[in-house]
């Protein structure tokens, strides 16, 4: 079946990039999504990426899709307290039709 | 419009009632999720439609668990005889046949006492 893996904690301090990484069995994703959800709150969507593309990048947000080795990745560039948070990776559109999450990865942000 | 719905958004009960939730999705989105999240774990899979179809069901669910989606629009997930293992948040979410962009609910937040 469809697996998709996170590290499910990463620690840094403020001002250093942080990279969370993400791998996947399901070959046939299209849509490779990252989510942050704050305590108690909803999920929020913050970038996504097509899998014709290696890497998309918005503001402090760099995504990296490696196809051959099924590795996906969230660089913050700056990070900051506020994005201390839960980061889930999210996998849509391959042949099963289901949106997977991995388990989250937790980033604590040392000031 | 304004993004995907959930009611109520939060719900106690007693152990042993019955409880039923609501989605709505957006409008042109034919392709509708449910997730159950527990604390400090990630949304896991429920089931998910595309219209009314029903596609897949999560091995999770138990009997006591069913979803709907009569008209292809609005979905209900509705536990029976709840048991205090059910208490979760209850995610709902949509999109359209190829998946460009998944859009969440804020989710309806069950404590079963």
């Amino acid at each position: 079946g469809e697996d998709v893996e996170q590290s499910l904690f990463l620690s840094v301090r403020e001002g250093d990039s942080s990279v969370i990484n993400c791998t996947y069995t399901d070959s046939s994703s299209t849509y490779l999504y990252w989510y942050k959800q704050e305590p108690g709150a909803g999920l929020q969507l913050l970038t996504y990426i097509f899998s014709n593309m290696d890497m998309k990048q918005d503001q402090r947000l760099t995504v990296l899709l490696n196809k051959k080795d099924k590795h996906l990745s969230l660089r913050i560039a700056d990070t900051q307290t506020g994005d201390s948070a839960i980061y889930f990776c999210l996998l849509g559109g391959g042949n099963t039709g289901k949106l997977i999450f991995g388990q989250g990865t937790t980033l604590q942000v040392k000031p | 419009d304004t993004g995907v719905s959930q009611d109520p958004r939060h719900k106690i009960t007693k152990r042993g009632q019955n409880v039923t939730f609501r989605c709505d999705p957006i409008s042109e989105h034919n392709r509708l999720y449910w997730y159950r999240q527990t604390l400090g774990q990630g949304p896991e899979f429920l089931t998910y439609f595309q219209n009314e179809a029903q596609l897949e069901k999560s091995r999770l669910l138990s009997d006591r668990f069913s979803a709907e989606r009569p008209k292809g629009s609005f979905s209900t997930l509705e536990i029976q005889r709840t048991e205090q293992g059910d208490s979760a948040m209850y995610l709902c979410a949509s999109t359209d046949r190829v998946n460009t962009e998944a859009f969440f609910g804020q989710g309806t937040r069950l404590t079963v006492v």
